[in-house]
C-alpha cells in the first residue's frame, strides 16, 4: 500500500510567517502534487513536481513556492502567509500509468 | 483550459433509494478517476475508468464512462448509511500523457435512515 504522509493534521500560523508543509511517500512515485481544497472550490493544483529538484506551476502557484531535495520528500513553502491562503492542503503521488493519485491525510492550516 | 462539473453538489437520500452522480468534462479525455473524502478525512481512490464505456463496480456504487458524451456516471443502488460522505470525480488534462487531473467541485451524499 502506498503511504503518504503529512507532517501536521492542524497548523496555526499568523499573518507574515514562513510556514513550511512537508510531505513523505514511501513507494518511490516520481510525481508528487500540492493541492489546496476550499469549500465549492474542490481541490486546485498549487505546484507539481515529476523529479527530484524538477518543478512546475500549477493553477494557482502565486503566494507559494517548493522544494523536492529527495525523492520521496516534496515540501510546500509559503513565503509570508496569508489569511487567504487558510484552506486544507493535499500532498498526492502517483507512480505513472494509470494516473491514480494517491493522497495524504491532509493539513488543515489556519493563518490568523 | 479543461472544465469538470458535477452535478447535484449536495445530495440526500434516504436509505434503499437509488441515485446518480453525474460528471461533465468540457475536453477531450480518455480517463477519468473517482474519489470519497469522508469528513475531515483525505480522499480515497474508488474507480480507475481507462476507455470509453468502461464499467467499474464495486458493492453498491457502479461508475462508467463515455468519453464520446464527455461523460461519467456514479450509480448509487440500494443506498446505506455508509456511503454518506463527498464524491470527487476527476479528469486526465490531456491524452499525452500528462500526469495532471483536474477535479470536479465534489457532490456531498447525505444518506437518511
Amino acid at each position: 500500500d502506498v503511504k503518504v504522509t503529512q507532517s501536521s493534521r492542524y497548523l496555526v500560523k499568523r499573518t507574515g510567517e514562513k510556514v513550511f508543509l512537508e510531505c513523505v511517500q514511501d513507494m518511490d512515485h516520481e510525481n508528487m502534487f500540492w493541492y489546496r481544497q476550499d469549500p465549492g472550490l474542490g481541490l486546485r493544483l498549487i505546484y507539481f513536481s515529476y523529479d527530484v529538484k524538477m518543478k512546475e506551476k500549477g493553477d494557482i502557484p502565486e503566494g507559494y513556492s517548493v522544494s523536492r531535495e529527495k525523492k520521496e520528500r516534496f515540501s510546500l513553502i509559503l513565503e509570508s502567509a496569508s489569511t487567504n491562503q487558510t484552506s486544507m492542503y493535499l500532498c498526492a503521488t502517483n507512480r505513472g500509468l494509470p494516473y491514480e493519485q494517491y493522497f495524504g491525510p491532509g493539513t488543515r492550516l489556519t493563518v490568523t | 483550459e479543461l472544465k469538470v462539473e458535477q452535478n447535484p453538489l449536495f445530495l440526500s437520500m434516504q436509505e434503499g433509494k437509488n441515485y446518480t452522480i453525474y460528471c461533465n468534462y468540457s475536453t477531450t479525455s480518455d480517463r477519468l478517476y473517482w474519489y470519497r473524502q469522508d469528513p475531515g478525512k483525505s480522499l480515497e481512490s474508488l474507480f480507475v475508468l481507462l476507455s470509453n464505456g468502461a464499467v467499474k463496480q464495486e458493492g453498491r456504487l457502479m461508475a462508467s464512462l463515455d468519453t464520446k458524451a464527455r461523460l461519467s456516471t456514479l450509480h448509487i443502488t440500494a443506498a446505506v448509511h455508509d456511503l454518506s460522505a463527498t464524491y470527487f470525480c476527476a479528469v486526465e488534462r490531456s491524452n499525452f500523457g500528462n500526469e495532471k487531473l483536474t477535479f470536479g467541485t465534489g457532490t456531498r451524499l447525505t444518506i437518511i435512515p
